[in-house]
């Protein structure tokens, strides 16, 4: 079974400051993927980022990125020079790949206000 | 290009009814998936569709069944609705060739 942890419920930031949500997870797999979603008030999970397991580079996304540190299962996302727009839920993501796209299993969320 | 189209937004039902929502995926999209989401909570998986095939299954009761028509469309039915199934109910559709999936809006779900 596959497991997602974020042990952050709430953060705050001034904006323009940079900010860091963690994630750990846990499969026995080899083949995955990991996503942050970000979920504003919409209600519509919009793909933040994502990074293939068997790729040792860290994924970025203009002001996002990620430190994936495969051997201690841990994934964070970085967002740099926050934004107002950028206050939402963030979900982190697991989702294994050996049939294509498998379910996802996700984190509780922390919830991300950014501070004018 | 039209994404994931969710139908109601929102829905009120009684306890012991039974309850239909339906998902459209984005063009192209030939798997769909279903999460539900408590309040406070992240989605939980409850089936994916491949085929008009149940190809997964998360650990819901019976009382949630679902079907894929063969434009790939797909429907999520829940029977003997319970309090505790008041939740946001997410549709995910996805491709075969690439790894992604696209979310709707999601319905929420009432059930009083």
């Amino acid at each position: 079974a596959q497991t997602v942890t974020q042990s952050q419920p709430e953060m705050s930031v001034q904006e323009a400051e940079t900010v860091t949500l963690s994630c750990t997870y846990d499969t026995s797999e080899s083949n995955y993927y990991l996503f942050w979603y970000k979920q504003p008030p919409s209600r519509q999970m919009i793909l933040v980022i994502r990074q293939e397991a068997y790729k040792q580079q860290n994924a970025t996304e203009n002001r996002f990125s990620v430190n994936f540190q495969k051997a201690a299962k841990s994934f964070s996302l970085k967002i740099s020079d926050s934004q107002l727009g950028d206050t939402a839920m963030y979900f982190c993501a697991l989702g294994l790949s050996n049939f294509g796209n498998e379910k996802l299993t996700f984190g509780t969320g922390t919830r991300l206000t950014i501070i004018p | 290009d039209a994404g994931v189209t969710q139908s109601p937004t929102h829905l009120i039902k009684t306890r012991g009814q039974q309850v239909t929502l339906r998902c459209s995926p984005k063009s192209g999209h030939d798997t769909v998936s279903w999460y539900q989401q408590a309040l406070g909570q992240g989605p939980q998986f409850i089936f994916q569709y491949y085929e008009e095939e149940e190809r997964q299954r998360g650990n819901f009761p019976d009382r949630f069944s679902g079907h894929q028509f063969p434009n790939y469309s797909s429907e999520l039915n829940v029977n003997a609705l319970l309090l505790g199934d008041s939740a946001l109910y997410l549709c995910a559709s996805s491709p075969t060739a690439v790894y992604g999936y696209t979310f709707g809006s999601g319905t929420r779900l009432t059930v009083v």
